[in-house]
């Protein structure tokens, strides 16, 4: 069965720390997506990448790294100089474009320890 | 600014109601889209449209382009509906999805 898998689906991060998250997609989408997700609030977009090494700021993205070496994975590093990094965060992609649908992950729940 | 606006933010029922959830955007669109959230995080694409109307099962999902307003139905709702239901849109400028704050159903039985 295709589709997007995130990993680890809770993580925990020491002050200081840059940690990873996981995104593979085995659907064979050009586009990929990172968002994160707070109470009350929509999916803010934090990264996307269109094609393989290319990768754009979304509206958040200050605090947030990723990279796009393969077209199947698209990792997030949330740094040190991510403040306030306790969120839920989702992965997506798409076949092309942005009027495409959206095939999301399960989630990666990130705290503060 | 919030590009899409949804209502009601919160919405119980009881089980075997008609359900109505609403969806307004302030932008000119190439696509609106109908995401099912259930409570483990996980989100499912239910319905794109850009015209008129889509059926899947028990849920309807309608556009008006001119008025810029979208609703999601659902018929003889099921406690397995239970959820947060997000409008989101693909504007015309292409650059990115715009998303609604959702709405969170719960059916009671």
């Amino acid at each position: 069965d295709g589709g997007i898998t995130q990993s680890p689906k809770y993580l925990f991060r020491k002050e200081g720390q840059n940690v990873t998250l996981s995104c593979e997609q085995n659907l064979n989408h050009d586009a990929m997506y990172w968002y994160r997700q707070d109470p009350g609030q929509g999916l803010r977009l934090i990264y996307y990448s269109q094609i393989v090494n290319d990768f754009q700021k979304g509206d958040i993205a200050e605090g947030y790294s990723v990279s796009r070496e393969k077209k199947e994975s698209f990792p997030l590093t949330v740094t040190s100089a991510q403040k306030n990094p306790t969120a839920f965060y989702l992965c997506a992609s798409t076949m092309g474009r942005f009027n495409q649908p959206q095939h999301f992950g399960d989630g990666t729940r990130l705290s503060i320890l | 600014k919030n590009e899409v606006e949804q209502s009601p933010q919160n919405l119980t029922a009881q089980e075997g109601e008609f359900i109505t959830i609403n969806c307004s955007y302030s932008v000119g669109i190439s696509a609106l889209h109908w995401l099912q959230q259930h409570p483990g995080g996980g989100i499912v694409s239910l319905f794109m449209l850009s015209s008129g109307k889509k059926k899947h099962g028990r849920l309807i999902a309608t556009i008006n382009i001119q008025e810029k307003h979208s609703s999601l139905h659902i018929t003889a709702s099921h406690p397995r509906d239970s959820a947060v239901y997000i409008c989101a849109v693909s504007p015309n400028t292409g650059n990115q999805f715009y998303f609604g704050t959702g709405t969170s159903l719960t059916v009671i039985p």
